[in-house]
């Protein structure tokens, strides 16, 4: 099993800053397997990167993904009021497909 | 657009099961695996396996085997996920979830959630 380890657990940030979230793979996951997602209480996640740099359809290009093998950043760029959530990785090369622990960011 | 549309919230004595449906819409049902995803309170995403719809075939992560199933009904388009022995902390919201295309592909649709409550 993949194992997926993020850092750090909470960021605390006013809007307008810019945050670069970490993922950290057990095994390598290549470059093509790796997702990010948004999660906000009572609402379903949301796919903002796939292929560890492609944005999904509709995300705002201030979200961007790099990263291969087994290490890998989400950076959003000038924090906007509704990106205040918690922040998943996710590695789909192999079964089973596993989810990093998650990284909050929360308003200052 | 692709719809999950989940049955509704549960609440469970320790020891019971659940079952938790997810009816698919807008798309061939048959041509992409469902998964499920399941969020406890105050923590993180945790994956509880999928089934292809197509040919029923299911697979299960090591922690689930022998107390979860996934079977599925082609004519409805709806898959079902059954937990058994429930403890505690299996409280928590079920999603179930598509993946984006067919093949090694990240899950990009969800279901709204079932909240599942298990309390003596």
């Amino acid at each position: 099993e993949i194992v997926l380890t993020q850092s750090p657990g909470t960021l605390s940030l006013s809007p307008g800053e810019r945050v670069t979230l970490s993922c950290r793979a057990s095994q390598t996951v290549g470059s093509n397997f790796l997702a990010w997602y948004q999660h906000k209480p009572g609402q379903a996640p949301r796919l903002l990167i796939y292929g560890s740099s492609r944005r999904a359809t509709g995300i705002p290009d201030r979200f961007s993904g790099s990263g291969s093998e087994t290490d890998f950043t989400l950076t959003i760029n000038r924090l906007e009021p509704e990106d205040f959530a918690v922040y998943y990785c996710h590695q789909y090369r192999s079964s089973p497909v596993t989810f990093g622990g998650g990284t909050k960011v929360e308003i200052k | 657009q692709v719809q999950l549309v989940q049955s509704g919230a549960e609440v469970k004595k320790p020891g019971a099961s659940v079952k938790v449906s997810c009816k698919a819409s807008e798309y061939r049902f048959t041509s992409y695996d469902m998964h499920w995803v399941r969020q406890a309170p105050g923590q993180g995403l945790q994956w509880l396996g999928w089934i292809d719809p197509d040919s029923g075939g299911t697979y299960y992560p090591h922690n689930f085997q022998g107390r979860v199933t996934m079977t599925r009904d082609t004519s409805t388009s709806t898959v079902y996920m059954d937990l058994r022995r429930l403890k505690s902390d299996d409280t928590a919201t079920y999603y179930c979830a598509r993946a984006s295309r067919v093949g090694l592909a990240p899950i990009e649709y969800w279901g709204q959630g079932t909240l599942v409550t298990v309390s003596s």
